[in-house]
């Protein structure tokens, strides 16, 4: 089993769509969690980062972590082409161990919005 | 401010030959990592560097991947010699601290 499961997609959606991306995981170190979006041919660049239980907002994006259920989800509101993208979810564990900084990834979602 | 600088973008070498990859990170960056991109998979940490010292290089197969990191700053993976397995995007990525970091374009490698 995988320490991080993440539904590769692909997802399809129309401009002005809600999204919502999901991975769970079966590390309990795990403290820290990242969504990054990748474009075709680029590096990972990071879209949120939280490290406790709740919701993070930022502008049209919507973090939302659930410890208790090892659960994560990413929500992208009035989704645009721009958008389109490979999602990818990734977690750390805490400091104090050589595994902190260590990014466990997620396989990535391939996202495509319509115009 | 600048982000990681990788070379080459792309390389094609054929199966047993050598190739080796440069970064340069976010000036002030302690932490350098290297992650290899398999198509259709999330990246896996190869090594992470916390100034000279690794911190981490349980992943990388030592028999043919090596890296080192001058002076704290700028970084070399190599790999010798190359099997068809090692097709994939090596992206090195930088962070001040140990955590959230920023990556680079990446270097596509095609071993055939």
């Amino acid at each position: 089993q995988k320490e991080v499961e993440q539904d590769p997609g692909p997802l399809s959606v129309p401009e002005g769509a809600i999204v919502s991306l999901n991975c769970t995981y079966s590390n309990s170190a795990f403290q820290y969690f990242m969504w990054y979006r990748q474009y075709s041919r680029k590096g990972p660049e990071l879209l949120m980062y939280t490290y406790s239980s709740g919701n993070k907002e930022d502008g049209r994006f919507t973090a939302q972590v659930d410890k208790s259920s090892k659960y994560i989800s990413l929500f992208i509101r009035d989704s645009q082409p721009s958008d389109s993208a490979t999602y990818l979810c990734a977690m750390s564990a805490g400091a104090g161990g050589t595994s902190y900084g260590k990014l466990t990834f997620g396989q990535g979602t391939i996202l495509t919005v319509h115009p | 401010e600048a982000g990681v600088a990788q070379s080459p973008r792309y390389k094609i070498i054929e199966k047993r030959q050598s190739v080796a990859f440069w970064c340069n990170p976010i000036s002030g960056h302690a932490t350098l990592y290297w992650y290899q991109q398999i198509l259709g998979q999330g990246p896996k940490l190869l090594i992470q560097f916390q100034n000279n010292g690794v911190v981490d290089d349980s992943q990388l197969p030592k028999d043919r991947f090596s890296a080192e990191r001058l002076k704290g700053v700028d970084s070399t993976l190599k790999i010798q010699p190359a099997k068809l397995e090692d097709s994939a995007v090596y992206l090195c990525a930088s962070s001040l601290t140990r955590d959230r970091p920023n990556f680079g374009p990446g270097t596509r490698l095609t071993v055939t």
